[in-house]
């Protein structure tokens, strides 16, 4: 079944301590990319994927990293998480071109204390 | 980035048809129209897009206006599993520095009503 899977779903941890969001996908898709969802604010990107090494910033990057080591795996990484990262997380891969249609994943919610 | 306008929220009857309208009065030639819907709990998920021409798929209808400043989703049999928010948004279609990037807006919350 073509799909994005992110782990963990759930993820309650404290200001400060550095973790990492894994998504994946099993489509081949060149494009990867990461939002996060808070109320009144919508979907807001975080960083985009073009392709294996090619990572770009979208309109929140601030406190976020990732890295495209492997088509399948656009892992996100908080370094030091902060309370203002409580969010909702999706990841979403579509293949090259504009016109594709994005496939997104289930979504992981984080809260930090 | 151009930028699109949808209304708040929207009703509709269980078997009536939805039609949901979208402004994207600063559309540029090289822009497609996408539309996605987010279900409760649960990610985006793709409807629609088109450039030019209406579309039509198992979901859903897109009408464009033939000066692209305007578009409407058109879902002909509303049922209550149709009841999300949906998002018009635009994506440049040509390679720039900024053609990865996707912007949602709010979107508008559809009620379907038995």
């Amino acid at each position: 079944e073509a799909q994005v899977t992110q782990n963990p779903r759930y993820l309650i941890t404290v200001t400060g301590k550095k973790l990492t969001v894994t998504c994946s996908q099993n489509m081949n898709h060149e494009y990867m990319s990461w939002y996060r969802q808070d109320p009144g604010l919508g979907l807001r990107q975080i960083y985009y994927s073009m392709n294996v090494e090619v990572t770009d910033k979208g309109d929140v990057p601030e406190g976020y990293k990732v890295s495209r080591k492997e088509k399948r795996n656009f892992p996100l990484i908080l370094e030091s998480p902060s309370p203002n990262q409580t969010s909702l997380y999706f990841c979403a891969s579509s293949r090259e071109g504009l016109a594709d249609e994005q496939y997104f994943g289930p979504g992981t919610r984080l809260t930090v204390t | 980035d151009a930028k699109t306008t949808q209304p708040n929220s929207m009703e509709s009857n269980e078997e009536e048809p939805v039609h949901l309208p979208c402004n994207h009065s600063t559309i540029s030639g090289t822009d497609y129209i996408h539309w996605y819907r987010q279900l409760p709990s649960q990610g985006p998920e793709y409807v629609i897009h088109g450039l030019t021409s209406n579309v039509n798929n198992r979901m859903a209808s897109l009408a464009i206006a033939e000066d692209r400043k305007s578009s409407t989703l058109i879902l002909h049999r509303a049922t209550l599993r149709d009841a999300a928010v949906y998002y018009c948004i635009l994506r440049d279609g040509v390679g720039t520095d900024s053609w990865g990037k996707l912007q949602f807006g709010a979107g508008t919350q559809v009620v379907v009503t038995p």
